[in-house]
């Protein structure tokens, strides 16, 4: 159980397009689900956190309107970069949470590389 | 300042030998910790988590961790290490107040050598 998913797995593009990475949560529902961004050698970054049926709340530093966030059912989340650039190549990684009065878990994607040309 | 140090950036064990990696929180409370590995290009696995009760808590591939309240840590360990097990190790914590968000410590690179 717990399982999360991501598509792409990896993805290549030009310098001025737009990319949509999904995550689902396979065998659970998640209110809220988490956007990450990780750099070679270094631990994840929170980017932003999406719930569902209401805007997503992003990091300090990190556009909005660059990082588009959306979290159509409790299943699915979509980060979109907007009019990407070699600076927005990176590892992204998204996680659903299941939480309750005692517990607060992330079940993380495989990831997806991106990489802006 | 809240935070998760993981003091041992890399790490280097021979294929049989046990294995214990650190990890230590500054918290008002104790939050709820985890134990993440992440191979390359892929996501994190949850190796296992504490909430509370029996202080050492069970994870799968045999990996094992034991929360020190007087200590503020949570070390991971493995009684015998195999190759499959080099990997970057996380430890991440959720603190129990309203905020829960999950911070992690910088990771620990695990070598295996045969």
């Amino acid at each position: 159980g717990a399982v999360v998913s991501q598509h792409p797995s990896w993805v290549i593009c030009k310098s001025g397009t737009s990319v949509k990475i999904e995550c689902r949560s396979l065998d659970f529902q998640a209110t809220t689900m988490f956007w990450y961004r990780q750099f070679p050698k270094q631990s994840l970054m929170l980017m932003a956190t999406s719930n569902e049926g209401s805007k997503a709340t992003y990091e300090q530093g990190v556009e909005k309107d660059k990082f588009l966030i959306n979290h159509a059912s409790l299943t699915l989340s979509t980060l979109t970069v907007t009019s990407a650039h070699p600076e927005d190549s990176s590892f992204y990684i998204c996680s659903a949470r299941v939480a309750g009065p005692s517990t607060d878990t992330q079940y993380f994607g495989p990831g997806t590389r991106l990489t802006v040309l | 300042a809240q935070s998760v140090t993981q003091p041992d950036i890399h790490i280097t064990v021979s294929e049989g030998a046990s294995l214990e990696l650190r990890c230590n929180y500054s918290y008002g409370a104790t939050p709820y910790l985890f134990w993440y590995v992440q191979s390359p290009g892929q996501g994190l696995q949850l190796l296992l988590k504490y909430f509370s009760g029996d202080t050492l808590v069970q994870g799968i591939k045999g990996f094992e961790a034991e929360f020190k309240r007087s200590q503020s840590s949570f070390n991971l360990r493995k009684p015998s290490v195999h190759w499959s097990d080099a990997a970057e190790y996380f430890c991440a914590v959720v603190s129990r107040g309203s905020a829960r968000q999950l911070t992690f410590g910088s990771g620990t690179q695990l070598t295996v050598l045969p």
